[in-house]
């Protein structure tokens, strides 16, 4: 069983493009996190989605920041006209169920540079 | 508002030397504990996790964690560290109940970090 993918690892973007990070749930997973780990600060929840639903997003900045997990294909967090404040390690974790007693599996981040 | 503090942002350790890391949480409503490791340039693995009953856990490689209701901690002990563990490592928090999303709550990450 292969675990969280998430693609690409290493993205640098120059500000004012559009970033895409695609993660990839472990089978049988139906429920994605989204994390973010700013340099110097621990991970903060940003969204939390099941199959074509967004549960929780109180976590997302409230503008260019997007995210979805359509019924086929990986989920997508979608940074519109990035910024130099953008810069961090992106993190996806997937989960069987959502009762918080089960563990979520975290892959292994993507970094984005914004330049 | 749930929080998480890890009190002590680095802890250096000699080899073969006991090691805590401290965590303490904030929180009106019930939570599960966890903790979990990272190695450089990777995800977080879990270590353990306490949902409910004897409040000592016992997770992978060796470490501990131990559940205080009245002092609000989770911390993380190990006794006898190696030079592998050396890594972050982060408390978190997720609280139970119909409006759980199961999202996690962290800390802000201990370095460890083991010397020869």
């Amino acid at each position: 069983n292969a675990g969280v993918m998430q693609n690409p690892r290493h993205l640098v973007r120059r500000r004012g493009q559009e970033a895409r990070l695609r993660c990839s749930p472990m089978k049988g997973h139906s429920h994605v996190y989204w994390y973010r780990q700013l340099p110097e600060e621990g991970l903060k929840f940003m969204v939390y989605l099941q199959k074509e639903n967004i549960i929780d997003e109180s976590g997302m900045p409230k503008e260019r920041f997007s995210a979805e997990f359509p019924k086929e294909g990986p989920s997508i967090l979608r940074i519109q006209q990035v910024v130099r404040g953008d810069s961090a390690a992106y993190f996806c974790a997937s989960s069987p169920v959502r009762d918080g007693r089960s563990e979520q599996y975290f892959g292994p981040g993507t970094r984005l540079t914004v330049t | 508002a749930q929080s998480v503090t890890q009190l002590d942002s680095q802890v250096p350790v000699f080899e073969e030397a006991p090691v805590e890391l401290r965590c303490n949480y904030s929180s009106s409503v019930s939570v599960y504990l966890f903790w979990y490791v990272q190695y450089p340039n990777q995800g977080l693995q879990l270590l353990l996790k306490y949902l409910s009953g004897s409040t000592l856990v016992k997770g992978i490689n060796g470490f501990e964690a131990e559940f205080n209701k009245s002092q609000t901690s989770f911390h993380l002990r190990k006794p006898s560290v190696h030079i592998s563990d050396t890594a972050e490592y982060f408390c978190a928090v997720i609280t139970y109940g119909s409006s759980n999303t199961g999202k996690l709550i962290f800390g802000q990450g201990t370095t460890l970090q083991v010397k020869p």
